[in-house]
């Protein structure tokens, strides 16, 4: 089945400093990925859908210059989170469907643990 | 709008014991319907998913029945397991199957 690859795994960085959390579909090409993020013991919230070759489209709430999107590619989106902070710490997890448009089901990434100290 | 409705845990369980989760949704339109499960450290992958009314989804044991009349899928596993401990989270897809709606996720610990 389709894979989708999350990198990296686990990330702990300094306050201030900003990371980058890949996203890439190994087998097939994602023009729509999503970025969804986990907050303890609650479920998945959409942050925001990445489309290749264009702006992503956040959520509402979401501060767009706090979590930069770049979809440059069919197989490749990144998240970065900029100038983190401790409240930033979360499970950050990537999603795309193989066959846009079919209801399909989403092949997630193996998710992104940030730590921000 | 969509939305799904879990029922919260933890829930804890002996092995071999019968399990059921269960889920409400609220939708427009004709969603499909999944169960997901994260295991300790990993991310989501499918367990089993229905796309329309009365179709039955099963894998590993687990099943789900998609009941328009009643907007429910739960979950059911008639002898769980030590390794089926997990966080079980269901969720509908909308009418175009990009965007997801995920409940707040079960999770299920089984002892020996």
């Amino acid at each position: 089945g389709a894979v989708v690859s999350q990198h990296p795994s686990r990330v702990i960085c300094k306050s201030g400093t900003s990371v980058k959390i890949e996203c890439r579909s190994l087998d097939f090409q994602a023009t729509t990925m999503f970025w969804y993020r986990q907050f303890p013991k609650k479920s998945l919230m959409l942050m925001a859908t990445s489309n290749e070759g264009s702006k992503a489209t956040y959520e509402q709430g979401v501060e767009k210059d706090k979590f930069l999107i770049n979809h440059a590619s069919l197989t490749l989106s990144t998240l970065t989170v900029t100038s983190a902070h401790p409240e930033d710490s979360s499970f950050y997890i990537c999603s795309a469907n193989s066959v846009p448009g079919l209801r399909t089901e989403a092949f997630f990434g193996q998710g992104t643990r940030l730590t921000v100290v | 709008g969509n939305s799904v409705t879990q029922m919260e845990g933890p829930v804890t369980l002996s092995e071999e014991a019968f399990l059921t989760i269960n889920c409400t949704y609220t939708a427009t339109g004709y969603p499909s319907l999944f169960w997901y499960v994260q295991y300790p450290g990993e991310g989501l992958q499918l367990l089993l998913k229905a796309t329309k009314a009365d179709d039955k989804g099963s894998n590993k044991g687990f099943e789900a029945t998609y009941r328009k009349e009643t907007t429910s899928f739960h979950l059911e596993k008639g002898s769980v397991q030590v390794s089926d401990s997990a966080v079980y989270f269901c969720a509908l897809s909308d009418r175009t199957g990009n965007q997801f709606y995920f409940g707040t996720g079960t999770s299920l610990t089984v002892i020996p």
